[in-house]
């Protein structure tokens, strides 16, 4: 069982926005501004989209956003498109690196 | 832009140690810090360890009592061993770069290893 809770699924049509969630506690992610999004295709390697809550690695569209409120932290994935299909997944620090269990983004 | 990959055995028997290496380009091991990520097939991810060119290592608590990481700057590769391998260890090992805590922008493409007899 993953130390972050994210939902299973998340899905929305080209061009909408579409938010996944990351809870954690106070010991993590309410307590630490090291939370990073990775977002991973079928058979590959995962790939860093968004990293101290809020910062965007260099190539990383705009469309991505990152946000935290309290225990919970975001991914805000706005204008859909197709190859934005994936499993997404949160990380936090607090002494040690925990990941959430993943969530599969539709585009239908 | 640096470039990591891995490399070791496939399939392991259990009880036995698993040993792999990544070798890293475009860039120098003897900065940032470096980790081992794993994936069992169709599941999450798993932080290992992470270490520091300095030998500074910092290793899961789960995993603690299993885990060495150790670099070889002349190679510009860190290796990651793994003992009393069962069959949950089976999973796609990743090598990867941390820029910051919990931070990994690059990333190797994976190697699968299996834990059977």
């Amino acid at each position: 069982q993953s130390a972050l809770t994210q939902p299973p699924s998340a899905s929305g049509s080209p061009g909408q926005s579409v938010t996944i969630s990351c809870t954690g506690t106070s010991s993590d992610i309410g307590g630490y501004n090291y939370v990073s999004w990775y977002q991973q295709h079928p058979g590959k390697a995962p790939k860093l989209m968004i990293y101290e809550v809020t910062k965007r690695p260099s190539g990383v569209p705009d469309r991505f956003f990152g946000s935290k409120s309290g225990n919970t932290a975001s991914l805000t994935v706005s204008g859909l498109q197709a190859e934005d299909e994936a499993y997404y997944y949160c990380s936090s620090y607090a002494g040690r690196v925990e990941f959430g269990g993943g969530t599969k983004l539709t585009v239908l | 832009q640096v470039q990591l990959q891995e490399s070791g055995p496939g399939l392991v028997k259990p009880s036995e140690t698993l040993s792999l290496t990544c070798t890293v380009s475009g860039g120098s091991i003897s900065s940032s810090y470096w980790s081992w990520i794993r994936q069992p097939p169709g599941k999450g991810l798993e932080w290992i360890v992470y270490t520091y060119y300095s030998g500074s290592t910092y290793p899961n608590p789960s995993l603690k009592s299993r885990v060495t990481i150790s670099l070889d700057t002349s190679k510009n590769q860190f290796s990651l061993e793994l003992t009393s391998l069962t069959a949950a260890d089976t999973a796609v090992y990743y090598c990867a770069r941390s820029i910051s805590w919990g931070v990994f922008d690059s990333w190797g493409q994976g190697t699968l290893v299996t834990v059977s007899s």
